[in-house]
Parts: C-alpha cells; structure tokens; sequence
C-alpha cells in the first residue's frame, strides 16, 4: 500500500483480555518495528523484524507481549491478560531495508489506541 | 545506554515569526545520526530533518534547520517562518550507524499562534 496501515484505530478493552493489533508495512519493506507511545511519554522500542525474524526483541516488557510476522510482510502485536499500564498508542514502522546509516527513512503508521479499563 | 532529553514540554510561537526546540544525547558512540520527527494530531510520526554526526554542516530542510553541536551533544530544531500547520508534538531521536532502531525523547508540544 501507500503507507503502513495499521488496525484497529482505537480499542476498548477489559482488563485480563488478549488484544491484537495489526500493521500492513509499505509493499517491500523488509524492516518492520513496533514502539509504544505512552502518555506523555516518547516513543519506547518494543521490537524489529528484519523479514519474518525478529533480531531484536529487547523492548518487549513482558512475556504477555508477543509479536510475529509472516510472509515478509503483515505483523501482529499481541498483548495477552492486557493490565490497565498497557494503555498506550501502538505504532509500526517500516523501512526499505538496511541500518540507520542506510539513508532509509522509517516511516510510521498512525498507531493503534489501545485503551484498558 | 543511549538517552534523548527535550528540556521543553511545551513551547508556543506566533505565527510568521522563529522558533527553537532544544534537545541532548547522551553516547559513546561516534557514528551516529540524529533525527526530528513531527507528530500531528493525526498521531503519524513524519521526518522532518535528519543530521549524521559526521557531518559538520547543519542540515536544513526548507524552513527547518538544525544547530548541532557535537562536543556539547546538543541538538536544536529551528522552525522560521512558523506556519498554523506546524503545530504538532516534535520528537528528536538518536540512532547508531550499526543500530535498526531508534531512541527518543519525551517530545515538546508547539503551538502556534494566529
């Protein structure tokens, strides 16, 4: 597609439900990245998929989190027994490939709100 | 580890008129590029201007320039000319050479006034 599409927009959940959101990368891009974007707070890294491996998952903040990617391109990010403390705007990115010294600009979906009551 | 500070939550600018945003890192390393992301109420994070540390001349983009200062790890936005569109969450952010992701700070909130 023209951008990284991401989905749900904004969800609703109860405390102790399992959540999944979903990113759709720019065709062709074979870096994908998750971060979380709490209130008030800056962008923290959750996880970096190059293709459908995952060479960094250092940010995910608990084994509830989990995220995988298939045939190169779509993404899930799933939160398991969701806590109140996950509410916070996820969002995707993509990159064509490469490093940050690549010249390859990241480009970011409009993030999914995820809202735990 | 490296870290990103944005001193400024919130600043305002009159339309028309300059505006600078202040951000610090803190690194060991020495290849390393800095980056300012805009984020409007869209929640979309866009590029606005990107600096590699190599490069002694500041970057500049249209109405957006940066002054980076490498030995004091300082890193400012300036906007001239501010527009009603610029009003957004600015974001800097640090990347290694070597590294596929990106650390940020906490962001400054611009408005500008009509």
């Amino acid at each position: 597609g023209a951008g990284v599409s991401q989905s749900p927009s904004n969800k609703v959940t109860e405390k102790g439900k399992d959540v999944e959101l979903r990113c759709d990368p720019i065709s062709g891009h074979t870096a994908l990245y998750w971060y979380r974007q709490s209130l008030g707070q800056g962008l923290e890294f959750l996880i970096y998929f190059q293709g459908n491996s995952a060479p960094d998952k250092s940010g995910l903040p608990s084994d509830r989190f989990s995220a995988e990617r298939t045939g190169g391109s779509v993404s899930t990010l799933t939160i398991q027994r969701t806590q109140q403390e996950d509410s916070a705007v996820y969002l995707c990115a993509s990159r064509k490939r490469g490093v940050v010294s690549s010249g390859n600009t990241i480009y970011f979906g409009e993030g999914s709100w995820l809202t735990v009551v | 580890a490296q870290t990103v500070t944005q001193s400024q939550p919130e600043m305002s600018v009159q339309e028309a008129e300059t505006v600078t945003l202040s951000c610090t890192y803190d690194t060991s390393e020495s290849d390393y590029y800095l980056f300012w992301y805009k984020q409007p109420p869209s929640r979309q994070m866009i590029l606005v201007i990107r600096q590699e540390a190599y490069k002694q001349q500041n970057a500049t983009e249209n109405r957006f320039s940066v002054n980076f200062q490498k030995a004091a790890k300082s890193f400012s936005l300036k906007i001239s000319d501010s527009q009603l569109g610029d009003a957004a969450m600015y974001f800097c952010a640090f990347g290694t050479g070597g590294s596929e992701k990106l650390v940020f700070g906490k962001g400054t909130k611009l408005t500008v006034n009509p």
